[in-house]
């Protein structure tokens, strides 16, 4: 059964805590992404991968960080510099760069 | 830098009716443009993917249309159901050269169809 899996669904932690989300895909795609969705807005880029060993910042990079060391795992590490980390973590990913990109059901990372 | 508006923000129509979301973006250099459905608290589901040579896409019921030009697509609903109900975004996928091939997202319709 192929797809993308984020685990946990949700996420509780205190403030100051570092916390990882993971997002795993058995598509054999090559590309991957993160994203985040607060309410009433777009989703947007965190950091993506287009290759094994390879990532790159996206639009919010700032208190977040990755690792890209198998083709199906890609996870997203919120670090305790990420100001505001309450929100929605969406994962994706594609055959590659340009083509269609596919998503997990997310994790609702909420931090007190 | 590319952005994406979608308009209206929220919509609610009675069963049956035909309906058009909108979606417009300001640089016309995309390589495709994506509809998504998402449902609450779930992930996105692709419902129609439009290539920029391309000026239209169906899938049952859908049909989303682009106009690269004047940075603007049309996501038609034909014969709208209760289970239509949820948000629809719209997703911009740039050219290389003005933004890494990355995905721009708008904010998003939300939909609801009344029985």
């Amino acid at each position: 059964d192929g797809g993308i899996t984020q685990s946990p669904k949700y996420l509780f932690r205190k403030e100051g805590q570092n916390v990882t989300l993971s997002c795993e895909q058995n598509l054999n795609h090559d590309a991957m992404y993160w994203y985040r969705q607060d309410p009433g807005q777009g989703l947007r880029l965190i950091y993506y991968s287009q290759i094994v060993n390879d990532f790159q910042k996206g639009d919010i990079a700032e208190g977040y960080s990755v690792s890209r060391e198998k083709k199906e795992s890609f996870p997203l590490t919120v670090t305790s510099a990420q100001k505001n980390p309450t929100a929605f973590y969406l994962c994706a990913s594609s055959i590659d760069r340009d083509s269609q990109q596919y998503f997990g059901p997310g994790t609702r990372l909420t931090v007190t | 830098k590319q952005e994406v508006t979608q308009i209206p923000a929220a919509l609610s129509v009675p069963e049956g009716e035909n309906l058009v979301l909108n979606c417009s973006f300001t640089d016309s250099a995309i390589y495709n443009l994506q509809w998504f459905r998402q449902d609450p608290g779930k992930g996105l589901t692709s419902l129609l993917l439009i290539q920029s040579s391309q000026r239209e896409q169906t899938s049952g019921r859908l049909n989303a249309s682009l106009d690269k030009s004047s940075g603007r697509s049309t996501l038609y609903i034909a014969a709208s159901q209760p289970g239509d109900s949820a948000t629809y975004l719209c997703a911009v996928k740039g050219s290389e050269e003005t933004s890494g091939s990355r995905l721009t997202f708008g904010e998003g319709t939300q939909l609801t169809v009344n029985p």
